[in-house]
């Protein structure tokens, strides 16, 4: 029940297109689920988080789209570009206090030119 | 700036030998993490620590070792029971409290090479 499942395993989006991640967890407790952004060699950053009391958050080229009712959310970058070439990692965690995030298993995106 | 400080970040270790892997965050952070990352894998947790002188055991604790004597210190020891260590290992920290808060700041990581 704690898991979260990602996908797909790898993408690869041609530039200037969508690139776009999808997340399921099953663990209704859940109420805030961040994504992570790594490039290789380096640890992750956090990217852009969402509380499932909205249906989308957008900063910039980044949006993520929450479906609470069927417990899946996506990332998406829009207008890709080399540049966002990266893992990516949705997460997400209750709000029980002191609790620790469950990952997703992560997307390898490559934009090629 | 505060962060997180990982060191080495490239570490070559022969077999049968404990290596220790350092973790220092200024982010006044109560709780500290250890994940280790292999090629093209997730991040699977090894240890964490909530308060000081207190941690548990993650989902892959065997052969690794831990202390938090320290707020801002968690060192990670890669001893020779464990079997496959090369690996990639992040530490990270979070403020204790709601989902929030508990959100991880990673480091740049450490790369263990057992030659």
């Amino acid at each position: 029940q704690q898991q979260v499942k990602q996908s797909p395993q790898s993408l690869i989006v041609q530039k200037g297109g969508i690139s776009i991640i999808n997340c399921a967890y099953e663990n209704t407790a859940f109420d805030y689920f961040p994504w992570y952004q790594q490039f290789p060699g380096k640890g992750p950053a956090l990217l852009i988080a969402i509380r499932p009391d909205v249906s989308e958050k957008k900063e910039g080229r980044f949006t993520i789209s929450f479906n609470k009712s069927a417990k899946q959310f996506s990332l998406h970058i829009m207008d890709s570009q080399p540049g966002d070439s990266a893992t990516y990692f949705c997460a997400a965690i209750s709000n029980f206090g002191n609790e620790k995030l469950t990952f997703g298993t992560g997307t390898r995106l490559t934009i090629i030119p | 700036d505060g962060g997180i400080t990982q060191s080495p970040k490239y570490l070559f270790r022969k077999e049968g030998q404990n290596v220790t892997l350092s973790c220092e965050q200024n982010l006044n952070h109560d709780a500290m993490y250890w994940y280790r990352q292999d090629p093209g894998q997730g991040l699977r947790l090894i240890y964490y620590s909530q308060i000081v002188n207190d941690f548990q055991k993650g989902d892959i604790a065997e052969g690794y070792s831990v202390s938090r004597e320290k707020k801002e210190s968690f060192p990670l020891t890669v001893t020779s029971a464990q079997k496959n260590p090369t690996a990639f290992y992040l530490c990270a920290s979070s403020m204790n409290g709601n989902s929030g808060a508990n959100v991880l700041t990673f480091g740049a990581g450490s790369r263990l090479t057992v030659l």
